[in-house]
This record gives structure tokens, sequence and C-alpha cells, in this order.
């Protein structure tokens, strides 16, 4: 296990379609966590999972926007109808619950929407 | 409302200088400031991170200094290398989620041979 594995690492979608990203946390780390940043801004936090529950969801994350953990392993994020305002880079991280565990963050999966 | 703000947006220096980043709070429930470096077409990475119980901490030639009362951090790269360009971004989380991280706008940081 290298690290957080996030798939693809590039999409193209037409405004309108559905898009569906997948995370793979490091294997050992039971909360999981999605950003999205835009160019020249930093990550922005979306939402975040301990082992299957969804724990905490930002107002950033619009009813078009769902993520699931079902096994608390693997993730997806699936926007429904893309807008051109959903290009961005989404970011997944993962770590261990507690004090000073440090968030792994995968390569992201890059967003364009046309 | 950014609750982290970041400064500069870009820095130019030397090899061989130190570079400086600055960060700056509203929050006083934020207890974890990380610093991540981020290269093109990559994830953020961390840094290094300090908790509000400490003024200052050093990892090799990453020294982050805290002013709790000002609300204030700053990340500090001794011997700045080449390598080193990139971008920095501050961050704040509160009540030990360390994966809860609200970022500054991120720095840019160019090291000049």
């Amino acid at each position: 296990d290298t690290g957080v594995s996030q798939n693809p690492r590039h999409k193209i979608t037409k405004r309108g379609q559905n898009v569906t990203f997948r995370c793979d946390p490091i294997s050992e780390h039971n909360r999981l966590y999605w950003y999205r940043q835009t160019l020249g801004q930093g990550p922005e936090f979306l939402t975040y999972f301990q082992n299957e529950a969804q724990l905490e969801k930002s107002r950033l994350l619009s009813d078009r926007f769902s993520a699931e953990r079902p096994k608390g392993s693997f993730s997806t994020l699936e926007i429904q109808r893309t807008e051109q305002g959903d290009s961005a880079m989404y970011l997944c991280a993962s770590s261990i619950p507690g004090q000073g565990a440090e968030a792994f963050f995968g390569q992201g999966t890059r967003l364009t929407v046309v | 409302q950014q609750q982290v703000k970041q400064s500069p947006q870009s820095l130019i220096v030397q090899k061989g200088g130190i570079s400086i980043i600055n960060c700056a709070y509203e929050n006083t429930a934020f207890d974890y400031f990380p610093w991540y470096q981020q290269f093109p077409g990559k994830g953020p990475a961390l840094l290094i991170a300090i908790r509000p119980d400490v003024s200052e901490k050093k990892e090799g030639r990453f020294t982050i200094s805290f002013n709790k009362s000002a609300k204030q951090f700053s990340l500090h790269i001794m011997d700045s290398q080449p390598g080193d360009s990139a971008t920095y971004f501050c961050a704040a989380a509160a009540g030990g989620s360390q994966g809860n991280l609200i970022f500054g706008k991120g720095t840019k940081l160019s090291v000049k041979p």
C-alpha cells in the first residue's frame, strides 16, 4: 500500500452529465475525507467518514453531490447534473483517528466540465 | 468568510535564503495548525504541524512559530533550495479532528538558484 489512491486522475464531462470518483484510502485508516480545490485556492472541506458513517458535510456539498463509503473501505463521490462551476480538483485524504494523526492526501481527480 | 488568511500570495527567494510565510486565524477553537506543501499535479503533503501549547516547533530546515495571543503562525524555511519551490498552505482544525482542515489560499514559493 503506497498511499491514498484516486481514480480517475482526470475526467472531462459535458454539462448535465453525472460523474463518479473513487478513493481508496490507506488500509488501516478509518477516517476518510473529501476536499475540493480550485485553481489558485486552498482545498475546501466537503465531507468526512469514520468507517462507513458520514459524520460531517460542508455547506459546499449541494444536493447534487453524494458521497458513500459502504464498507468502511473505499469511498465514491458522485456529482449529478454537473455544472461548469464544478470544474475543480477533487482530493481525498485519510487518517487514523485521534490527536496528532496526519491526514494523507491522494493526487486528486481533476474534473473539467465543458 | 475566510477563516485562515495567508500571505504573501507569492514569494521569490534566492537559494540559501530564508522563506517566511504568515497566516492569521480568527476562530479561537482551532487547536491544530499544519503546513502543507503541494507540487503541481500532486496532492498536498504534510510538512510540519503545531499545537497552541508550544510557541515554536522545528523539523530540519522547517520551523513553525506560533503566537496564540495574536492568533498568528508562520512557516520559516531556512537555507531555501530550488527543490523547495512549491505552493505552501497553512491550515487549521478544531476539536481534535485533524482531517477537517480549513486551508489558507496558499503561497507560491520560487527559490532561484
